[in-house]
């Protein structure tokens, strides 16, 4: 029941840049900032990206975060083997007075 | 150093109550912007959140869950409390508790634990 679509996968060599899409509404990214998360298989999710587009201390400046409207991105320089993970954006929403995260895309580093 | 560990039982069986205990430190819910979330995630499957508390006793709960949950807090103890009623199997999942910040975003997470629902 996830209100905020991501392609469910995306890919890239070494060194590539890599972009996920986060597709809201009005209610939601249109209204609130975005939040990126990554997560590793068996462990928790760690915040990668707060408010848009900021870094948390030690998140590498590979990682960046911006929105446009009712739609949102992560992008990923300089893609390295360890980035290998799942990414879920998020965002508070007025109309359900929750909190959504999207669907969630695997990133794989070829 | 702020950390968040989740508790309770590893299987519950369907129609039961879950009862989740969330002990944290480092930090204050009464502290002006600090807030507690519950969210889990099924097996293979998204992240799904579930309600939230903040340090004056505000609470936000799932539009499709509201009528199962119930979101506490112990100050004194540190703990934030999760109820849900009425589990069935389609509940199984690892549920987290983290601190949320600002205009919402979870910063640190607990490691997460592991619900079934089975009979």
């Amino acid at each position: 029941q996830s209100v905020l679509t991501q392609p469910p996968s995306a890919s890239g060599t070494p060194g590539q840049r890599v972009t996920i899409s986060c597709s809201g509404s009005s209610s939601n990214i249109g209204s609130n900032t975005v939040n990126w998360y990554q997560q590793f298989p068996g462990t928790a999710p760690k915040l990668l990206i707060y408010s848009n587009n900021q870094r948390p201390s030690g998140v590498p400046d590979r990682f960046s975060g911006s929105k446009s409207g009712t739609s949102a991105s992560l992008a990923i320089s300089g893609l390295q083997s360890e980035d290998e993970a799942d990414y879920y954006c998020a965002a508070w929403d007025d109309n359900l007075n929750g909190y959504v995260f999207g669907t969630g895309t695997k990133v794989t580093v070829l | 150093q702020v950390t968040l560990k989740e508790s309770g039982p590893a299987l519950v069986k369907p129609t039961q109550t879950l009862t989740l205990t969330c002990t944290f430190s480092g930090f204050s819910l009464s502290t002006s912007g600090m807030r507690a979330s519950w969210i889990r995630q099924p097996p293979g499957k998204a992240l799904e959140w579930l309600a939230r508390i903040d340090g004056d006793e505000d609470k936000f709960y799932s539009t499709s869950l509201k009528t199962r949950l119930t979101i506490s807090k112990d100050t004194s103890k540190n703990q934030v409390v999760l109820t849900m009623t009425n589990m069935d199997p389609v509940d199984t999942a690892t549920y987290y508790c983290a601190r949320g910040r600002g205009s919402i975003f979870f910063d640190y997470w607990g490691q997460g634990t592991l619900v079934t629902v089975s009979s």
